[in-house]
């Protein structure tokens, strides 16, 4: 079935500074959610991207969706002790289905 | 709204015991879901419910068994726990066909032993 890569699986900032993370797919995707899980609570819906190309923006957070709509990533800038935490991406999977990526876990180095 | 609520919060288990997990929200959705969450495995669907009075299988099915209660509530038994089930189980809600943010609630910690 559908499904996609999530790259990093985890990522180690020194905070202050910048990082991406990714979520491939090899087929064509319809869109595709991001959620935040911080360590000890649940997934929390972040944005949803829908169009080719679709860059949107959430304060420090930067989501974009590929041209050719396979691949989608999280740019985060000056990170934060507050940006700890899983990241998931998620894809539709028929009418009512989400599949989601194994995640990208993010720690902070004060 | 309190959203979606789960009970218990932790729970440890004998092999072979059975136990229900309750899920309710309270926000008119029509779809719910439960998934479990295991270390460097993502969220993995076990079952869902896309509308009251309907229930489908997921990803992980065996050894697990639901009930649509009504529209608020949707639980998950496991009728004979095995340490494969040691789990963080979430339950999720959504509005329905093609709206798809779903809202989870805080989880239950399960280990069976």
């Amino acid at each position: 079935g559908q499904q996609v890569m999530q790259i990093p699986q985890y990522q180690h900032v020194q905070e202050g500074e910048d990082f991406t993370t990714y979520c491939n797919s090899s087929t064509t995707l319809s869109n595709i959610q991001w959620y935040k899980q911080r360590p000890g609570g649940h997934p929390v819906f972040l944005i949803q991207l829908v169009k080719s190309g679709e860059v949107k923006k959430q304060k420090r957070l930067t989501f974009q969706f590929g041209e050719a709509k396979k691949n989608s990533s999280l740019h985060i800038t000056a990170t934060q002790t507050t940006d700890v935490g899983t990241y998931f991406c998620a894809i539709k999977k028929g009418d009512y289905k989400l599949s989601f990526g194994a995640g990208t876990t993010v720690t902070v180095r004060a | 709204n309190a959203g979606v609520t789960q009970t218990p919060k932790f729970q440890v288990l004998k092999t072979g015991q059975s136990m229900t997990l309750q899920c309710a929200q309270d926000m008119n959705h029509n779809s719910m879901y439960w998934y479990r969450q295991d270390p460097g495995m993502g969220l993995r669907l076990i079952y869902y419910s896309a509308s009251e009075g309907t229930t489908d299988k997921g990803e992980v099915p065996n050894g697990y068994n639901v009930s649509r209660l009504n529209k608020r509530e949707f639980s998950l038994r496991l009728e004979s726990a095995a340490p494969s089930q040691t789990s963080v189980y979430f339950c999720a809600s959504s509005v329905g066909q093609g709206v798809y943010e779903q809202f989870f609630g805080p989880g239950t910690r399960l280990t069976v032993l």
